[in-house]
């Protein structure tokens, strides 16, 4: 099965500018995940969608980041304008509901897009 | 809140040698457990979750972890190491409000040496 796919895979941008990222999760996956990982750190979870819905955003700095998944799907990650301590690895992650109820216990991780802010 | 805490940035260990990655954990109610690998440039891969049942969990590539209530803890285990099990290792805990969110440690980087 086609795992999670992220883009780009690299980005490297000025202070002040900004950046997107995209996901596409495993097909049928309704859970989706949005965590920043910086170098040391694990990661941290940013954004949680349920279908189209958000689950959890209280980590997400929105007066510079913001998230949306319009038709369930994919979704994008921007942020604008970026800062320097933005730089790190953006990993997407997906989940799916199990036909008897309740969700997999299992996230399947696409490769991140590593982000540095010059 | 949730949370888990791995202890130890780097383990070394020789290869053929068993190996420990240590992990604890806190939560309100019953724990759901997780460990995660992370090899160069990739993302994170599952290994083994603690959900109910068995305190000894066994999982991909020959890792087990053991549950330990007591202790409070989620100790990563495996019999014999591989240079090939040299990578990032993530403790885990899913939040037990029900909105299936993940907390993870900050990692544990094990390096397998020939």
């Amino acid at each position: 099965e086609a795992g999670v796919a992220q883009s780009p895979r690299y980005k490297i941008i000025e202070k002040r500018q900004s950046v997107a990222f995209w996901c596409n999760p495993i097909s049928g996956h309704a859970t989706l995940y949005w965590y920043q990982q910086i170098l040391g750190q694990g990661p941290k979870l940013l954004i949680q969608f349920q279908n189209n819905g958000v689950v959890d955003d209280s980590q997400l700095p929105k007066d510079r980041f913001s998230a949306e998944r319009l038709k369930g799907v994919d979704s994008t990650l921007k942020i604008q304008p970026a800062k320097l301590e933005d730089s790190a690895v953006y990993l997407c992650a997906s989940s799916f509901i199990l036909p008897e109820g309740g969700e997999l216990e299992k996230l399947f991780f696409g490769s991140g897009t590593q982000l540095s802010v010059l | 809140a949730q949370s888990v805490a791995q202890p130890e940035d780097q383990v070394n260990v020789a290869e053929g040698n068993p190996l420990t990655v240590k992990c604890t954990y806190s939560v309100s109610g019953n724990p759901y457990l997780f460990w995660y690998v992370q090899y160069p440039n990739r993302g994170l891969q599952f290994l083994l979750k603690y959900i109910t049942g068995d305190n000894l969990v066994k999982g991909s590539y020959g890792f087990e972890a053991e549950f330990n209530k007591s202790q409070t803890s989620f100790h990563l285990k495996k019999p014999s190491a591989l240079v090939s099990d040299s990578a990032l290792y993530f403790c885990a805990v899913r939040d037990t409000s029900g909105t299936y969110k993940y907390i993870f440690g900050t990692g544990t980087r094990l390096k397998v040496l020939a």
